[in-house]
């Protein structure tokens, strides 16, 4: 069956350390994989998005992920969080349906909190 | 440019009442999906439309329908509501429908309705 898994429920960093969020799916055919991330009260926003090509992608904010398919995994990193980071985040997985575009499956998410 | 607009931000409705939904895609954007995102857990894939037609749906009973217009923007309508369906619903709009992911396309998702059932 097609799942997203995102083991870390919560996780807390301290400003200015690097941060880590994980990521492992179950997907059938070649997966477009995805992280958005969800503000207190609010709708999903794009991070980034991994189609094709270089495994290490990069994305808004100082995000960047690594596909990496032996390991069905695609890691969101941060070098530096900041404050405003405080977050909860969501990685999805999505396909092809048939020529069209398929639907997104989403992980239960990980939510950030950052200390001062 | 303004993003995928939703209408009510929020609204409470009784068990067993009607509530419709509407969402206005991104500009340039032809394919409308709607999600239910439950307190604590992911969206969930409720179905999506494309050419006033619904292509794709998950795993929602039929008291979940909805409707593309030829301007692009979508309804939801839930039926005969449960307290279940308490969630906030979500709509994603997408540049076209076919060639898929494989042609770039992106998901972009907007603020939400916050439906609650009392």
């Amino acid at each position: 069956a097609q799942s997203v898994t995102q083991p870390d429920i919560h996780i807390t960093v301290s400003e200015g350390a690097s941060l880590e969020l994980r990521c492992n799916y179950s997907y059938g055919a070649t997966p477009y994989l995805f992280w958005y991330v969800q503000s207190p009260g609010q709708g999903l926003q794009l991070l980034l998005k991994y189609f094709s090509g270089d495994t290490l992608v990069q994305g808004i904010k100082g995000f960047e992920a690594e596909f990496k398919r032996s390991q069905s995994s695609f890691n969101l990193r941060k070098p530096s969080v900041h404050w405003s980071d405080a977050a909860e985040y969501f990685c999805a997985v999505g396909g092809n349906y048939g020529g069209s575009q398929g639907n997104l499956i989403f992980g239960k998410g990980t939510k950030l909190s950052v200390k001062p | 440019d303004a993003g995928v607009t939703q209408s009510p931000t929020h609204l409470i409705k009784t068990r067993g009442q009607q509530v419709t939904l509407r969402c206005s895609p991104k500009s340039g954007h032809d394919t409308v999906s709607w999600y239910q995102q439950a307190l604590g857990q992911g969206p969930q894939f409720i179905f999506q439309y494309y050419e006033e037609e619904e292509r794709q749906r998950g795993n929602f009973p039929d008291r979940f329908s909805g409707h593309q217009f030829p301007n692009y923007s979508s309804e939801l309508n839930v039926n005969a509501l449960l307290l279940g369906d308490s969630a906030l619903y979500l709509c994603a709009s997408s540049p076209k429908w076919w060639g898929g992911f494989l042609s770039g396309n992106t998901i972009y998702f907007g603020e939400g309705s916050w439906l609650t059932v009392v």
